[in-house]
C-alpha cells in the first residue's frame, strides 16, 4: 500500500530534550515536506527536499533541522525543544514538487512541556 | 507578506445541500491551487486542483471555480453528505516557487442531517 508513515504518532517530552521525528514514503517519490498546523493558522511549511541531498527552508524553519541521506526517508529534528514547538506535524511528499499531489502522513501530535 | 485566506472558518449546511467554500489568494503570481479536506485525525488528502489557465475544473461531485481578476477560489460540493464534515483547506504555489506552498487556515464544514 502507498503511504506516507510518521513515528511516533503521540510525543510527550520536556523543553530541551532534542527529538526526532521520523518520516517514511513508499512511493519512490522526489519530494518531501514538513508542515506544522496550528489551530486558526493552517499548515505551515517548515522545510522540504526536493531530492537526496537537497533541503531548503520553508516559511518556519526555525528550531527545526531535516536530514535526506535516502530517498524514502526525510527525518525532522528538533535539537532543543522549546513550548511553542508545541504542534500537530505533518509529512508530506510528491512526485516532484509542491505542483504534484501531495500525499500526507497521518500526523505526529507533540507536546513540549 | 503573501496569505491565503478563506473568508468563513465554519459553515453548516444541510444534508443534500450544495455547499460552497471560499478562499481568498493574494499572490497574484501563484498559477496553480489545490483544495486538500481533512477529516478529524488524518492527514489532509488531495481533492481536486486547478491551474490559472482554467476557471472551473470538475471532478466527482466537486467543482472547483478561479476567478483570477479578483483573486478568488471557490470548492463546491453537490449533494452534500455526511461523510464530508471536515476541514477544507486551499493552497496555492507558482511556477516560480514551485518547491514552496502556502495553505490558507481552513474552513470546518459540518452536516445537518
Amino acid at each position: 500500500e502507498a503511504q506516507v508513515t510518521q513515528n511516533p504518532r503521540y510525543l510527550i517530552t520536556v523543553t530541551g530534550k532534542k527529538l526526532t521525528v521520523t518520516c517514511s514514503q513508499n512511493m519512490n517519490h522526489e519530494y518531501m515536506s514538513w508542515y506544522r498546523q496550528d489551530p486558526g493558522l493552517g499548515l505551515r511549511q517548515i522545510y522540504y527536499s526536493m531530492n537526496v541531498e537537497v533541503t531548503d527552508k520553508g516559511d518556519v524553519p526555525e528550531g527545526y533541522k531535516v536530514s535526506r541521506k535516502e530517498k524514502r526517508n526525510f527525518p525532522l529534528i528538533l535539537e532543543s525543544p522549546s513550548p511553542n514547538q508545541t504542534s500537530l506535524y505533518f509529512c508530506a511528499s510528491s512526485v516532484k514538487g509542491s505542483r504534484d499531489t501531495q500525499y500526507f502522513g497521518p500526523g505526529t501530535r507533540l507536546t513540549v512541556l | 507578506g503573501e496569505s491565503v485566506g478563506l473568508h468563513l472558518p465554519t459553515l453548516s449546511v444541510q444534508e443534500g445541500d450544495n455547499s460552497i467554500i471560499n478562499c481568498a489568494y493574494s499572490n497574484s503570481a501563484s498559477d496553480y491551487f489545490i483544495w486538500y479536506k481533512q477529516e478529524s485525525g488524518k492527514g489532509p488528502q488531495f481533492i481536486i486542483d486547478i491551474r490559472s489557465n482554467m476557471d472551473k475544473r470538475q471532478g466527482q461531485r466537486v467543482t472547483v471555480l478561479l476567478n483570477k481578476t479578483v483573486k478568488h477560489l471557490s470548492l463546491q460540493i453537490a449533494a452534500t453528505q455526511p461523510g464530508d464534515s471536515a476541514v477544507y483547506f486551499c493552497a496555492e504555489t507558482s511556477y516560480s516557487s514551485a518547491s514552496k506552498i502556502i495553505f490558507g487556515s481552513g474552513t470546518r464544514l459540518s452536516i445537518r442531517p
